[in-house]
């Protein structure tokens, strides 16, 4: 059964601590990307990986982490330094083909709370 | 700088009426663009994709136009039904192969029955 996940769902963090979050699938996608949604408002871009061991910041990279060590995996860091975490974490694949790309498939998302 | 705006009011229709969404971009020359669905604490689901060089595309009840001149999208969904309650997300995508997509706010659709 192919697909995109993410774990945990929900995750609660103290101020001051890291945490990471999980992304793994295994649709054989070259690009994975990681994307923050607040209330009401549309996705916004944190990291994106094109191919292993290479990725790019997006729009707001600014206290986060990522890696790609795997092809199947792209976990996403929420360092200390993030002063607003609280939000809900989408991982998402793709193909990369030019000179359109193909849709983004996207996982069911992690709801990180700072307390 | 560029900007994508949809209706962030919520459309509100009557079951079996046709539901129209806008999606505008300012600043921007988009390959294409992606319409997707989000229901509520859930990740978007890919509806339907439309290139620069194509007017309209059509998928079942689902119908999108792109006007590159008037720089925008309309999506429609004829003979709505109260599953397709949902919020819609419109994406736009640059000509570069990264697969970059830069995301509207999203519009509520709820459908009456």
């Amino acid at each position: 059964d192919g697909g995109i996940t993410q774990s945990p769902k929900y995750l609660f963090r103290k101020e001051g601590q890291n945490v990471t979050l999980s992304c793994e699938q295994n649709l054989n996608h070259d690009a994975m990307y990681w994307y923050r949604q607040d209330p009401g408002q549309g996705l916004r871009l944190i990291y994106y990986s094109q191919i292993v061991n290479d990725f790019q910041k997006g729009d707001i990279a600014e206290g986060y982490s990522v890696s790609r060590e795997k092809k199947e995996s792209f976990p996403l860091t929420v360092t200390s330094a993030q002063k607003n975490p609280t939000a809900f974490y989408l991982c998402a694949s793709s193909t990369v083909t030019y000179p359109t790309n193909d849709e983004q498939f996207f996982g069911p998302g992690t709801r990180l709370t700072v307390l | 700088s560029q900007k994508i705006e949809q209706n962030s009011e919520a459309l509100n229709i009557q079951e079996g009426k046709t539901a129209t969404l806008t999606c505008n971009y300012t600043n921007y020359s988009p390959a294409y663009l992606q319409w997707y669905r989000q229901d509520p604490g859930r990740g978007p689901v890919f509806l339907l994709l439309i290139r620069e060089n194509e007017k309209e595309k059509r998928k079942e009840r689902l119908k999108v136009t792109f006007d590159t001149t008037l720089k925008q999208s309309l999506f429609h969904i004829t003979a709505s039904q109260p599953a397709d309650s949902a919020t819609y997300l419109c994406a736009l995508a640059g000509s570069s192969n990264t697969g970059k997509l830069i995301f509207g706010q999203g519009t509520t659709l709820q459908v009456k029955p």
